[in-house]
């Protein structure tokens, strides 16, 4: 079963780069890698997705390594409304038929002025 | 584009009873998932279904159930409530690929569930 890992809380300052890593093993190989932002009272949102390598969006970037087991959310030059919890999503494959979906811990993001 | 709505936004429910919650997504959006968030778990998959026919689960009892109408609106169900089932029932629609590649999903504000 695939099982996922993320820093619980991270401190930045405005206009920093922050990078927020998600360890994730055994998950499904044909499943995409994703990351959601969370405000408070708030269902999460969508902020991007990857398969391997890189990817860039206009809020972020993903970084993938070749053998999947982690990736990372780049968020350059955060704000103040950037604060709220990131969440890494992976598929996690039994070897069965069907998938289900996992979602990381959770990384709390504080951006300080 | 209206988004995802959910129905009710909040619930108050004693053990042992049963709940259903409703979820319509966006207009176009054939794949709706469930999760339950809570403090201690954060967020859990419960199942996604897709043109009516649930397409994966998660590792949840069986008192958890869902279905979806031609029309892709999805209700879900807890039935023998229990004091552990108080959460925020997250629904997430999504214009899908094929299984395994979770476009993106649009989640909904949630049910606040509260079982006394």
């Amino acid at each position: 079963l695939a099982k996922t890992t993320q820093p619980i809380s991270m401190d930045s300052y405005e206009g920093q780069e922050v990078n927020i890593t998600c360890s994730h093993n055994n998950i499904a190989t044909n499943d995409y890698i994703t990351w959601y932002q969370q405000f408070p009272s708030q269902g999460p949102r969508f902020i991007i997705q990857g398969y391997k390598t890189k990817v860039t969006n206009e809020v972020a970037s993903l970084f993938i390594p070749a053998d999947r087991k982690s990736s990372t959310l780049s968020l350059p030059r955060v704000s103040l409304s950037d604060t709220a919890v990131y969440y890494c999503l992976v598929g996690d494959s039994d070897g069965g038929a069907t998938n289900k979906l996992i979602f990381g811990t959770g990384t709390l993001l504080a951006v300080q002025p | 584009k209206a988004g995802v709505t959910q129905t009710p936004r909040y619930l108050i429910k004693t053990r042992g009873q049963q709940v259903t919650l409703s979820c319509s997504p966006i207009s176009g959006h054939r794949s709706v998932s469930w999760y339950q968030q809570t403090p201690g778990q954060g967020l859990q998959f419960l199942f996604e279904y897709f043109s009516e026919t649930q397409r994966n689960k998660g590792n949840f009892p069986g008192r958890f159930s869902g279905r979806q109408f031609s029309n892709s609106r999805s209700e879900m169900n807890v039935s023998t409530l229990e004091l552990g089932d108080s959460a925020l029932y997250l629904c997430a629609s999504s214009f899908p690929g094929t299984s395994g590649n979770y476009n993106e999903q649009f989640f909904g504000p949630g049910t606040r569930l509260t079982v006394l």
